[in-house]
């Protein structure tokens, strides 16, 4: 059975640039989470989707971050006018349901932004 | 204040050592507490998690909680190699969000 899965794995790109980062949860799972981990810390919360509506954005640290899910399943997180400090690890969870669920966590992409 | 604080070590223990991860919370509404368990450059995966208060065994591993004093710990019995990872603790609220810890960086030395 597939985990979930990311793409790219990496991705560097120029300052100013904007880039999508994919995610493909594990198939009938519900919640969909996305997180940033920065070196040495612990991953961030930025969005949880449950189906295809954004139950709880309030981790997105600004307007240039937006993430869509239009049909419940793959989700893409969008960041515009990339800055240096959004380099980091993104990664993507998904879990069955909205409560109290193991989150299964994708091997994440890492960004960088020059 | 953190919703969560842990130690980021880095820790590094013979094999065989006992090994203790602690965290400590300031969110009385967590209920549910999570192990995660992080290799490098990998996404973390689940190790264990406990609900009430007191300890939870599975194998080698036991999380213990202290809700009163706000106070997860997981230990370690005879430490592998294998272990080496970093180890992040997360309480959950009840929409299922994470509050992942720093992580504690830990290395077992044959």
């Amino acid at each position: 059975g597939a985990g979930v899965s990311q793409t790219p794995s990496n991705k560097v790109t120029e300052k100013g640039k904007y880039v999508e980062l994919r995610c493909d949860p594990i198939s009938g799972h519900t919640a969909l989470y996305w997180y940033r981990q920065s070196l040495g810390q612990g991953p961030e919360f930025l969005i949880y989707f449950q189906g295809t509506g954004a139950a709880d954005d309030s981790g997105l640290p600004n307007d240039r971050f937006f993430a869509v899910r239009p049909e419940g399943s793959v989700s893409t997180l969008k960041i515009q006018r990339t800055e240096r400090g959004d380099s980091a690890v993104y990664l993507c969870a998904s879990s069955l349901g909205s409560s109290y669920n193991e989150q299964f966590f994708g091997p994440g992409t890492r960004l960088t932004v020059l | 204040q953190k919703e969560v604080e842990q130690d980021p070590g880095p820790l590094s223990v013979p094999e065989g050592a006992i090994v203790s991860l602690n965290c400590t919370y300031s969110n009385s509404a967590f209920q549910y507490f999570m192990w995660y368990r992080q290799y490098s450059r990998k996404g973390p995966e689940l190790l264990m998690y406990t609900y009430s208060s007191g300890n939870k065994e599975d194998g080698r591993f036991t999380a213990q909680v202290d809700k009163s004093s706000k106070y997860i710990s997981l230990f370690i019995r005879d430490s592998q190699p294998s272990d080496s990872a970093t180890y992040l603790c997360a309480p959950i609220n009840t929409g299922n969000q994470f509050y992942f810890g720093t992580g504690t960086s830990l290395t077992v030395i044959p």
